[in-house]
């Protein structure tokens, strides 16, 4: 599975968009790209995921590069409750055990 | 609906002991995953069960874990002779299909080995 690279720790204003990137420069074509977050002493809840085209629910956003090579997580309006560790995480649909490699993800955390 | 639900939510063991983790996935989950996250770290995968076949346990640390999902739902992480390094949170994930990596996790088993 292709690595990332993802900052350790952002901040954002409550209200705020929150905009957490990730990189995958060794991507290659069949490997999606999954977001997940953990809640302090939660398990990891599923956000969102996407191959190359841009993706969009009711959590969050979705934006990857034209090129594959990184992505942006986007949280249009970040409340307290948003903040976590988020994990980026790029995942082979193929043949396997489809277990999730996590890194050590970015801790945003949400200020008032 | 019901999510997935872990027992002990919190479990304290003497080194040496023997311990046994549940979880109960979504009811017609087929998938199943145990992972092992260290304070500080990321989660890391342990093993995988599609339904009661145990399909990879690549991830198990030593033959002192063992995993078993006798008929394909409840499933029992047990841990022989635990060591100090064994202290972690033990997660348990279910997917409803087979090749899906949109699981869903439960609220973890801590285990402390003193």
């Amino acid at each position: 599975d292709a690595k990332t690279t993802q900052p350790p720790s952002m901040d954002c204003a409550e209200g705020r968009a929150a905009n957490l990137p990730c990189n995958h420069s060794t991507i290659s074509g069949n490997e999606y790209v999954y977001w997940y977050r953990q809640i302090h002493s939660q398990g990891p809840q599923y956000i969102i995921h996407g191959l190359k085209n841009n993706e969009t629910n009711e959590m969050a956003s979705l934006i990857i590069t034209e090129d594959r090579k990184s992505s942006t997580l986007i949280l249009p309006h970040a409340t307290l409750r948003d903040t976590a560790v988020y994990y980026c995480i790029v995942a082979y649909s193929g043949a396997g055990s489809y277990q999730l490699t996590f890194g050590k993800g970015t801790k945003l955390s949400v200020i008032p | 609906g019901a999510g997935v639900s872990q027992s002990p939510r919190y479990k304290v063991a003497k080194r040496g002991q023997d311990v046994a983790l549940r979880c109960d996935p979504i009811s017609g989950h087929v998938s199943l995953f145990w992972y092992q996250q260290a304070l500080g770290q990321g989660p890391e995968f342990l093993t995988y069960f599609q339904n009661e076949a145990q399909l990879d346990k690549s991830g198990l640390p030593s033959d002192r874990f063992f995993a078993e999902r006798p008929e394909g739902s409840v499933s029992t992480l047990k841990i022989q002779r635990t060591q100090q390094e064994d202290s972690a949170v033990y997660l348990c994930a279910s997917s409803q299909w087979t090749g899906s990596y949109e699981q869903y996790f439960g609220p973890g088993t801590r285990l402390t080995v003193t």
